[in-house]
């Protein structure tokens, strides 16, 4: 299996922080990365497919980048409605494996 | 749109099996455009892929929870089905499908809105 590992596991940050997640997988995953958002009580929501393709609907605040084994996700300007867990996920092969998520929290 | 809603058991008894289904709405699973995938999530921790199945039958499995996992399709319904067998409390979870699209990013795009199980007796 590919390990994903994100970090930090969680960051405080304000309105306005610019936010910085890191994904390392544990081989080369050809840019096969996703991110995703989850809200408390609600299901996990595509933000990033394919390293650094944003999906339709998501704010251009979020944006993508890395390559081999190393990913990353910023969020320019952080809005009260990002506070949330982020998940990285590769799809280069099966079986599907996800980091262990990072909470952005409120400072 | 794509729409995908669990239902179920929402307490099942440990040694016994755990049954799920997902109806999906918006697109024929028959399609082909998608990998129809159940993830779970622990309370309070992360994502954990169970394994998925493609149109054509083809399907493959979380290798931690292979020997307890099915997933099938019964295209007559639109709807994608998980059996986990001989459940322990370690099997609580939230129970998530999710469609894989297959053409181009390979990304979960659609989800449902999760089902909670909890094995207890």
């Amino acid at each position: 299996d590919i390990q994903m590992t994100q970090s930090p596991s969680s960051v405080s940050a304000s309105v306005g922080d610019r936010v910085t997640i890191t994904c390392r997988a544990s081989q080369g995953i050809s840019g096969w990365l996703a991110w995703y958002q989850q809200k408390p009580g609600k299901a996990p929501k595509i933000l990033i497919y394919a390293t650094s393709s944003l999906r339709g609907g998501v704010p251009s605040r979020f944006s993508g980048s890395g390559s081999g084994t190393d990913f990353t996700l910023t969020i320019s300007s952080l809005q009260p409605e990002d506070f949330a867990t982020y998940y990285c996920q590769q799809s280069f092969t099966f079986p599907r494996t996800f980091g262990q998520g990072t909470k952005v929290e409120i400072k | 749109q794509v729409q995908l809603r669990e239902s179920g058991p929402g307490l099942v008894k440990p040694s016994e099996t755990l049954s799920l289904n997902c109806i999906v709405s918006g697109v024929s699973i028959s399609s082909g455009g998608f990998h129809w995938s159940w993830i779970r999530q622990h309370p309070g921790k992360g994502l954990e892929w169970i394994g998925y199945i493609y149109y054509n039958g083809r399907s493959d499995y979380s290798p931690s929870l292979k020997s307890r996992v099915t997933i099938s399709l019964d295209t007559s319904k639109n709807q994608i089905s998980l059996k986990l067998s001989s459940v322990t409390a370690a099997d609580t979870a939230v129970y998530y499908c999710a469609g894989e699209t297959v053409s181009g990013d390979y990304s979960f795009n659609y989800w449902g809105q999760g089902t909670l199980v909890t094995v207890s007796s």
